[in-house]
């Protein structure tokens, strides 16, 4: 079945710290898969995606690891900031186009 | 930057009466989608819209729910008679491509059903 999960529902770490947020995926054709931010009462917002021809994709402060033998996605923030506070989501994005998320993370920088 | 937009930011309603949630996709975009996050829950997909007919949809999208593109540029949610477990945030989102590439999301339509 389609399911994509997040293995830890909070995550509280100190400022300047960097911060490891994971998540696993059911559907191992799936090939496209992306992260999201969501500060509350706002929509969610994209950091950073990543094929599944690709292991490791880097942004600005934000890493993505893609292991399909496991059928793992990890979200790394480096130096997180107090504003990096907010519930993390990854998604499946189908064929069809739609996004699967996951159940979320809420992560907490503490300054 | 362009955004997606959707009004109102909060709509309250009684049991069994109609809303329609408006949406304002990034304006080169090709497909359309609504969303919707039950408080404390991750957010699940209902409609995916190209071409003005309905690509995908969700168990959640039953006969109660419509969506609609009436003009070049809004893109609506219309529940035909709300229930309590309507009760959600929805999400309006677009993106240029089928493929790869992120969809835009709204800020959301809170939506309370009384």
């Amino acid at each position: 079945g389609e399911s994509v999960g997040l293995h830890l529902p909070t995550l509280s770490v100190q400022e300047g710290d960097n911060s490891i947020i994971n998540c696993a995926y059911s559907n191992s054709a799936s090939d496209y898969f992306i992260w999201y931010k969501q500060e509350s009462g706002k929509g969610p917002q994209f950091i950073i995606d990543i094929r599944s021809n690709m292991d490791k994709r880097q942004g600005q402060r934000v890493t993505v690891l893609l292991n399909k033998t496991v059928k793992h996605l990890s979200l790394q923030i480096a130096a997180t900031q107090p504003g990096d506070s907010a519930v993390y989501f990854c998604a499946e994005k189908s064929q069809g186009g739609k996004l699967i998320f996951g159940q979320g993370t809420e992560l907490s920088v503490k300054p | 930057e362009p955004e997606v937009t959707q009004t109102p930011s909060h709509q309250v309603t009684q049991m069994g009466q109609e809303v329609i949630l408006r949406c304002v996709p990034i304006s080169n975009h090709l497909y359309f989608y609504w969303y919707r996050q039950i408080l404390g829950q991750k957010v699940e997909f209902l409609v995916s819209f190209y071409n003005n007919e309905i690509s995908e949809k969700s168990e959640i999208f039953d006969d109660q729910f419509s969506v609609e593109r009436p003009d070049g540029s809004n893109f609506t949610l219309k529940i035909r008679s709300t229930k309590l477990e309507d009760s959600a945030m929805y999400f309006c989102a677009s993106s240029p491509f089928l493929g790869t590439g992120e969809q835009f999301f709204g800020p959301g339509t809170r939506l309370t059903v009384l």
